[in-house]
This record gives C-alpha cells, sequence and structure tokens, in this order.
C-alpha cells in the first residue's frame, strides 16, 4: 500500500525502559509528524520535520522524547526511561507540504507497565 | 488550556437523520479547520475542511459550517449511514509557520440502523 505504515503496532514495556517507534511516511511526502493520543483525548502534537529545516520540537513532553528523521524519509521516535504517563497510541503523519493535508497512519499503541 | 474543545464524547443519530456535530476553539489565529475521522485500531482519515475566508464548504454528504465571530464550527452529515458510525475528530491549523494541528478531543458517532 502507498498509505503511511507504522511499526510496531502494539508495545508492552516496563517502566524505565527506552523504545523506538517507527514510522515511513507517503513517498514523496516533505513533512512528517508526530502526535500521540493519551485514553479519552484529543490528538497532541509531539514533532514536525518539514524537508532540511530545522524540526518544530515545541511539542515534545520532555526531553526523555527525541525523534529523527533520517534521509528526509523514515523517521524514528525514542522515548528514554519511559514512564506509566507514556502509555498512549504514537500516531506519525506525512502530507506533501507543510500546509497541505496531513495523512495519518495506523498508530503505535505503547504499554508502560 | 484546550484550544479545540468537542464538547459531546458522544452522539446517536438514527440511520437516514441528520448528524451534527460541533466544534468550538479559543485562538483567533486558526485559519483553516478540518475534520477527521476515526475507525477502532487505524489511524484519522481526513473527511473536510474549511478555510477561514470561507463560511460553509460541502462535500457530498459532508459539509462543514464555520462562524467566525462565534468561532465555532458544525459537521452535518446528512444522511446519515452506519458506515459512519465512527470517532470524529475537530482540528484547526494556526496562520503562518505553525503547521501542527490542534485537535479537539472528539465526538464518537454511532449511527442506529
Amino acid at each position: 500500500g502507498a498509505g503511511v505504515s507504522q511499526s510496531p503496532s502494539n508495545k508492552v514495556t516496563e517502566k524505565g525502559k527506552d523504545v523506538e517507534l517507527r514510522c515511513d511516511p507517503i513517498s514523496g511526502h516533505t513533512a512528517l509528524y508526530w502526535y500521540r493520543q493519551s485514553l479519552g483525548q484529543g490528538l497532541e502534537f509531539l514533532i514536525y520535520f518539514q524537508g532540511n529545516s530545522a524540526p518544530d520540537k515545541s511539542g515534545l513532553p520532555s526531553d526523555r522524547f527525541s525523534a529523527e528523521r533520517t534521509g528526509g524519509s523514515v523517521s524514528t521516535l525514542t522515548i528514554q526511561r519511559t514512564q506509566q504517563e507514556d502509555s498512549a497510541v504514537y500516531l506519525c503523519a506525512s502530507s506533501f507540504g507543510g500546509q497541505d493535508t496531513q495523512y495519518f497512519g495506523p498508530g503505535t499503541r505503547l504499554t508502560v507497565l | 488550556d484546550q484550544q479545540v474543545k468537542q464538547n459531546s464524547p458522544s452522539l446517536s443519530v438514527q440511520e437516514g437523520r441528520i448528524s451534527i456535530l460541533n466544534c468550538d476553539y479559543t485562538n483567533s489565529m486558526f485559519d483553516y479547520f478540518l475534520w477527521y475521522k476515526k475507525y477502532p485500531a487505524e489511524g484519522p482519515t481526513f473527511l473536510i475542511s474549511i478555510s477561514s475566508i470561507k463560511d460553509k464548504n460541502e462535500d457530498g454528504r459532508f459539509t462543514v459550517f464555520l462562524n467566525k465571530s462565534a468561532k465555532h464550527l458544525s459537521l452535518h452529515i446528512v444522511p446519515s449511514q452506519p458506515g459512519d458510525s465512527a470517532v470524529y475528530f475537530c482540528a484547526a491549523r494556526a496562520i503562518q509557520g505553525a503547521q501542527k494541528l490542534v485537535f479537539g478531543q472528539g465526538t464518537r458517532l454511532t449511527i442506529n440502523p
């Protein structure tokens, strides 16, 4: 398929462990976004990549969260020393440009025990 | 500070009738509004959008209305169909530069046969 893909679909980890979540955007899309949805809440913006520009990290909740986008395509969101409040569905989206419609992947459900 | 609010967590509508989903926002810098639809275990899917220069946008069974003075938008679905049962998220984007979407908490729509 040509949509946004994310892996893993589910991740269960123990408190204090590090996790990496992966996003493969739609081919040709220059903009990539990470959001998270906690239980019963709307989607919360985390970070935005546009081409070779410096990412907008304004939504990252703490310095335990970081993200990279290698080669302008695949992105990895890393959460260090996970806490129970990090449990959420992490969603990746991509768009052709920064002003265009964002298309979402299916998400990674993270559970921190 | 919840900048985009969907005050109805759930809504039930009879098949064939009109569904009206509401959304309020507080940030006057928002200039573009979107509705996304989300099925369980899937990412949100773009449905319809409206720019702040318009007060109505229609696409088939879906119409979005924007009342800038009231900072209110609504999504009308008519006629409602069982496949419309999903969670609907309202989202907004600020003028210039900030590409991130700010989402409401979502409204779960159930269409009853």
